[in-house]
C-alpha cells in the first residue's frame, strides 16, 4: 500500500520568493501533521489537521507560514517570502485519527534550501 | 528550551553487542515516549514506545526503558546488527488532555553497528 509522499523532494528558491510544499496522506488517515527539522536538530511540530480542519497551529513559526487542507486528504505548506532561516526538511506525517493511539506515518520529507 | 534531549550525537557498537541509547525529558507532562529510527532520505519510522504506567516494554531486539524519577528513559538494542545502522530519535507527548498528538523530538542519535 501507498505510504505518505511529499513532493518536491528537494526545492531550492531564492531569498524572498514562495514556495509551497505538498503532502499526500496515507488514504483514510483523518489526521495530518507537518514538522520540520533544521540542521542537527530534532523534528519541530509546525501544524496538525483534523480532517480539513487545523486545531493546533501552534508550531508555525510565524506568519509567513501557512497551511491547508482539502479533501481530508492533500496538504499544502506554503511559505512567503522565503528567509534562508527557513532551509530544512519539512516532514509530513498522517495517522488514522489525532490521538497517540494511533501512529504516526513519516513521508520523506522535503528538503527546502533557501539561498 | 530543549524539552527531550539526546545527549549523544553519535554511538558507534561492534555487531552482535548491545547498543544503548539514551534520552532525557524536562517536561512533567510527558507521559508517553517514543522511539522512531530514521534512515538518510526516509522519514522516521516508529519503532517502540512506553507509557509511564510501564518501566520496561520489550519488542524482540528491541527494549526500552523507563525511569520516570529520573525523567530518563533508554533503548536498548541487542544484539545490534549492521541494518540497525540509522539515526534513532526520542519523542515524547502527554498521553492525555488536548494535546495528545503533538510529538516532542530530541536531536537524534546516529548509531553505527560495524561488521
Amino acid at each position: 500500500g501507498a505510504g505518505v509522499s511529499q513532493s518536491p523532494s528537494n526545492k531550492v528558491t531564492e531569498k524572498g520568493k514562495d514556495v509551497e510544499l505538498r503532502c499526500d496522506p496515507i488514504s483514510g488517515h483523518t489526521a495530518l501533521y507537518w514538522y520540520r527539522q533544521r540542521l542537527g536538530q530534532g523534528l519541530e511540530f509546525l501544524i496538525y489537521f483534523q480532517g480539513n480542519s487545523a486545531p493546533d497551529k501552534s508550531g508555525l513559526p510565524s506568519d509567513r507560514f501557512s497551511a491547508e487542507r482539502t479533501g481530508e486528504s492533500v496538504s499544502t505548506l506554503t511559505i512567503q517570502r522565503t528567509q534562508q532561516e527557513d532551509s530544512a526538511v519539512y516532514l509530513c506525517a498522517s495517522s488514522l485519527a489525532g490521538t497517540l493511539t494511533y501512529e504516526q506515518y513519516f513521508g520523506p520529507g522535503t528538503r527546502l534550501t533557501v539561498t | 528550551d530543549q524539552q527531550v534531549k539526546q545527549n549523544s550525537p553519535s554511538l558507534s557498537v561492534q555487531e552482535g553487542r548491545i547498543s544503548i541509547l539514551n534520552c532525557d525529558y524536562t517536561n512533567s507532562m510527558f507521559d508517553y515516549f517514543l522511539w522512531y529510527k530514521k534512515y538518510p532520505a526516509e522519514g522516521p519510522t516508529f519503532l517502540i514506545s512506553i507509557s509511564s504506567i510501564k518501566d520496561k516494554n520489550e519488542d524482540g531486539r528491541f527494549t526500552v526503558f523507563l525511569n520516570k524519577s529520573a525523567k530518563h528513559l533508554s533503548l536498548h538494542i541487542v544484539p545490534s546488527q549492521p541494518g540497525d545502522s540509522a539515526v534513532y530519535f526520542c519523542a515524547a507527548s502527554p498521553l492525555t488532555g488536548g494535546s495528545n498528538y503533538k510529538l516532542t523530538f530530541g536531536k537524534g542519535t546516529l548509531l553505527t553497528v560495524n561488521p
